[in-house]
């Protein structure tokens, strides 16, 4: 079945940049999703990225995706206080199936 | 803008009774999701729906559970005989039959099976 990786915790210092990591082992995932989750709330869709694109960018944040290597990452620049939270990695095969998770990278900004 | 709903926020309960959870989707969204996450781990998908069935279910979502539309704005989850492991946090999530389908989640109920 799908299965989907994710570093447990992340640690940076404020001002710089943040990079989480996801591997992901169906080749057949069509849609790919970063989540972000804070304490005691539900998930909040940051960013997605089909699999026929390299990489998407979106103010700070830029998806890149290597499908070979199944492997995307999120990297947030200029990372803020505000971006402690957990970060889910998430695909999908359809537009309206279900979502397999990752089990989440708890992003620590230190200032 | 529009968004999903859930209630209760908590609900607490003793192990062997039913509960049901709500979920009230975006209006206009045509497909129809339930997750949960137990403490510290991943998030698990349970079941989706769609047309009035299920299109979709985990292992996980055994003859304990049913889903239903009850009326046109409502989706619940039914567990017919709480058991201490289904103590978690439900999603609810809604998705629209746009070209790309984002899952609008809810913010989550809290069940505490005692």
């Amino acid at each position: 079945g799908e299965d989907v990786e994710q570093s447990l915790f992340l640690s940076v210092r404020e001002g710089d940049s943040s990079v989480i990591n996801c591997t992901y082992t169906d080749s057949s995932s069509t849609y790919l999703y970063w989540y972000k989750q804070e304490p005691g709330a539900g998930l909040q869709l940051l960013t997605y990225i089909f699999s026929n694109m390299d990489m998407k960018q979106d103010q700070r944040l830029t998806v890149l995706l290597n499908k070979k290597d199944k492997h995307l990452s999120l990297r947030i620049a200029d990372t803020q206080t505000g971006d402690s939270a957990i970060y889910f990695c998430a695909e999908s095969h359809t537009n309206a199936g279900k979502s397999t998770f990752g089990d989440g990278t708890t992003l620590t900004v230190k200032p | 803008e529009p968004e999903v709903t859930q209630t209760p926020s908590h609900q607490v309960t003793q192990m062997g009774q039913e509960v049901i959870l709500r979920c009230v989707p975006i209006s206009n969204h045509l497909y129809f999701y339930w997750y949960r996450q137990i403490l510290g781990q991943k998030v698990e998908f349970l079941v989706s729906f769609y047309n009035n069935e299920i299109s979709e279910k985990s292992e996980i979502f055994d003859d304990q559970f049913s889903v239903e539309r009850p009326d046109g704005s409502n989706f619940t989850l039914k567990i017919r005989s709480t058991k201490l492991e289904d103590s978690a946090m439900y999603f609810c999530a809604s998705s629209g039959q746009e070209l790309y389908n984002e899952q609008f989640f809810g913010p989550g109920t809290r069940l505490t099976v005692l």
